[in-house]
């Protein structure tokens, strides 16, 4: 069935680096998009942004430009997120989640389905 | 930047109706997607293109669009609703998506 598979928790400390897999299985990888998504602890979900797994052209939404960086290995069928120059504020659950997206009468749609299950970064001296 | 306003908590007796809005000034152009996440869980979506339901998703959950406001609807609530709902869609360049900022729902 499709699903993503997220890479194990990680304790770094500021100003050190982490990268983030999530690995694809049940569909074409490069058919749909694939979202970030961060959730800070107690707090909501908020979209990083996305990439495109066709032509690995990355959307960051304000807020995660400079240190956050997607990235594509298609041939494993993975997407990975960097974030460089970690920060205690960095401390969440990353998850990724594929973009179902098309057109239909009434324009462009894209949802998120299904989601990883996520990847919790603690960053702490 | 732009911005998708949900109350942060809502609650309801067993059985009863749950609505749980999102409001944005471009819901008229771009669809809503709405999500249901349970602690410690990834979150699932629960309706999405404004009013329609994923297969397994239970009948009482229903969407509705009216204008710059969306409406989750929760019919005859059961305790293992009780979660965080947030809704999603996309702002005015309908580049960017965004969430709302999520709602409590406790089954009382």
């Amino acid at each position: 069935q499709v699903q993503l598979v997220q890479s194990g928790s990680e304790l770094k400390k500021p100003g050190a680096s982490v990268k983030i897999s999530c690995s694809a299985a049940g569909y074409t990888f490069t058919t749909y998009g694939m979202n970030w998504v961060r959730q800070a602890p107690g707090q909501g979900l908020e979209w990083m942004g996305w990439i495109n797994t066709n032509t690995g052209d990355p959307t960051y939404a304000q807020g995660f430009t400079g240190r956050f960086v997607f990235s594509l290995d298609t041939s494993v069928s993975t997407a990975y997120l960097q974030i460089s120059g970690l920060k205690a504020e960095d401390t969440a659950i990353y998850y990724c989640a594929r973009d179902l997206y098309g057109y239909d009468s009434s324009g462009h749609y894209s949802w998120f389905d299904p989601w990883g299950q996520g990847t919790l970064v603690t960053v702490s001296s | 930047s732009y911005e998708l306003t949900q109350p942060p908590s809502v609650s309801v007796s067993p059985g009863q109706t749950a609505r749980i809005t999102c409001s944005g000034d471009a819901l008229p152009d771009h669809y809503v997607y709405w999500y249901q996440q349970k602690p410690g869980q990834a979150p699932v979506v629960i309706i999405y293109k404004d009013i329609e339901r994923p297969s397994g998703i239970p009948e009482r959950f229903s969407g509705s669009s009216s204008g710059t406001i969306v409406t989750l609807t929760i019919s005859g609530v059961q305790a293992e609703d009780e979660a965080v709902y947030y809704c999603l869609s996309t702002d005015n360049s309908g580049t960017y998506r965004v969430f709302g900022g999520g709602t409590k729902l406790t089954v009382l």
